[in-house]
């Protein structure tokens, strides 16, 4: 199985600034990398796919990049909206996995 | 409006069995492929299972050794996880989510999701 290791697994910021969470692939995925958001006690919702693809609907701060095994996903200019835990998933191979989870607290 | 709407969970005991749906509107269902994912409480999202437009093609988590069955009715836009001889681990939020990509590998919708408890 691939594993997928985001860090930090927490991170606190402030209003306005800019963020960037990494994931790295325990082997190359090739740019078959989502991001999704998930705040407390909600579902969670497609930010990203194939790395860098926004999904729809998705305001264009969020930003991600990267191929192989090191991706990384940047939040510019933060609102109180955008504290929440991010995850990043493979899709690569079966059997799809995701990261631990990024947890993402105002300071 | 594109919709996905999971039912049919609860409390259950060790060892019994639980049969969820997921029922969605606002797209072609037969179109897409469809996931489970769950969570359980406090921790981070983990893929159940997928399965092809057709349901000719079925994929599981590994550590499910064959007690959960994905199947889908086409006609009737609805996904089921039929789950059987539960354990306490698999207590947790189920979601259902419309899966993209040739093997439906990643996924833009998602339901509210539903709780599972296994307890005695």
């Amino acid at each position: 199985d691939i594993q997928m290791t985001q860090s930090p697994s927490s991170l606190s910021a402030s209003v306005g600034d800019r963020v960037t969470i990494t994931c790295r692939a325990s082997q190359g995925i090739s740019n078959y990398l989502a991001w999704v958001q998930q705040k407390p006690g909600k579902a969670p919702k497609s930010l990203i796919y194939a790395a860098s693809n926004l999904q729809s609907g998705v305001p264009s701060k969020f930003s991600g990049s990267g191929s192989g095994t090191d991706f990384t996903l940047n939040i510019s200019s933060l609102q109180p909206e955008d504290f929440a835990t991010y995850y990043c998933q493979q899709y690569n191979n079966y059997p799809i996995t995701f990261g631990q989870g990024t947890r993402l607290e105002i300071k | 409006e594109v919709q996905l709407v999971e039912s049919g969970g609860g409390l259950v005991q060790p060892g019994g069995s639980l049969r969820l749906s997921c029922a969605v509107s606002g797209f072609s269902f037969s179109n897409y492929w469809m996931s489970w994912v769950r969570q359980a409480p406090g921790k981070g999202l983990e893929w159940v299972a997928n399965i092809k437009q057709d349901g000719s093609e079925k994929y599981y988590v590994d550590s499910l050794e064959g007690r959960f069955t994905i199947s889908r009715d086409n006609a009737k836009k609805s996904l089921y996880l039929q789950m059987n001889s539960l354990r306490a681990e698999d207590t947790a939020v189920y979601y259902c989510a419309r899966g993209r990509h040739t093997t439906g590998g990643y996924f833009d919708y998602w339901g509210q999701g539903i709780l599972v408890t296994v307890s005695s």
